[in-house]
């Protein structure tokens, strides 16, 4: 079965410290990954998202996520978190086995503190 | 702005009605999503449509169906409708170039009281 796992529901951080978020995935086929936030009564915006090739991909909005395949995991990272980074992150993964439907994790909650 | 465009923003209904949504998506692409969003269940798939034609499905209900039509809008028709049904159901579309890549819209809320 495609499960992805978002450990974390809440986070809080202070505004310019660093960020990671976690994300663990198990799937059947090769997968693809995805982060997106949302913020509130907002839409889902793609940040960023692998394929293939180099582990460590760049998003917008300075963010980063490094795909380990040992580990089945896709982290997000950011090194200096601004106010304006609260929102939800969702991790999801998709494959072309199964025509790229996106399976989402259950989000995590950022909160910044001043 | 995605360009994934959702109508309307939000949908207040009752008990046993149905409604409408509407998704346009982005100029060119041919494939549409529909993922519902609720507290309890989170984000899931719904529904795939490509260039007019189901591709795949997912977890809907049979009192949901959904279509795509000739200038590739896609409609979610949800009938019947019942509490449990009140969620944010987005629209996503993906390029040709790259069908592995969704964009989403804004969402419709749609409240069943």
């Amino acid at each position: 079965a495609q499960s992805v796992t978002q450990p974390d529901i809440h986070i809080t951080v202070s505004e310019g410290a660093s960020l990671e978020l976690r994300c663990n995935y198990s799937y059947g086929a090769t997968p693809y990954l995805f982060w997106y936030v949302q913020s509130p009564g907002q839409g889902l915006q793609l940040l960023l998202k692998y394929f293939s090739g180099d582990t460590l991909v760049q998003g917008i909005k300075g963010f980063e996520a490094e795909f380990k395949r040992s580990q089945s995991s896709f982290n997000l990272r950011k090194p200096s978190v601004h106010w304006s980074d609260a929102a939800e992150y969702f991790c999801a993964v998709g494959a072309l086995e199964y025509g790229n439907k996106l399976v989402f994790g259950a989000g995590t909650i950022l909160r910044v503190k001043s | 702005d995605s360009g994934v465009t959702q109508t309307p923003k939000h949908l207040i209904t009752a008990t046993g009605q149905r409604v409408t949504l509407r998704c346009s998506p982005r100029s060119g692409d041919l494939s549409v999503y529909w993922y519902q969003q609720s507290l309890d269940q989170g984000l899931q798939f719904l529904i795939q449509y490509y260039n007019g034609e189901e591709r795949a499905k997912g977890n809907i209900l049979e009192r949901f169906s959904a279509q795509q039509f000739p200038d590739l809008h896609s409609e979610l028709n949800l009938s019947s409708l019942e509490l449990g049904d009140s969620a944010l159901y987005f629209c996503a579309s993906s390029p040709r170039t790259r069908p592995d890549t969704q964009y989403f819209g804004p969402g419709t809320r749609l409240t069943v009281l």
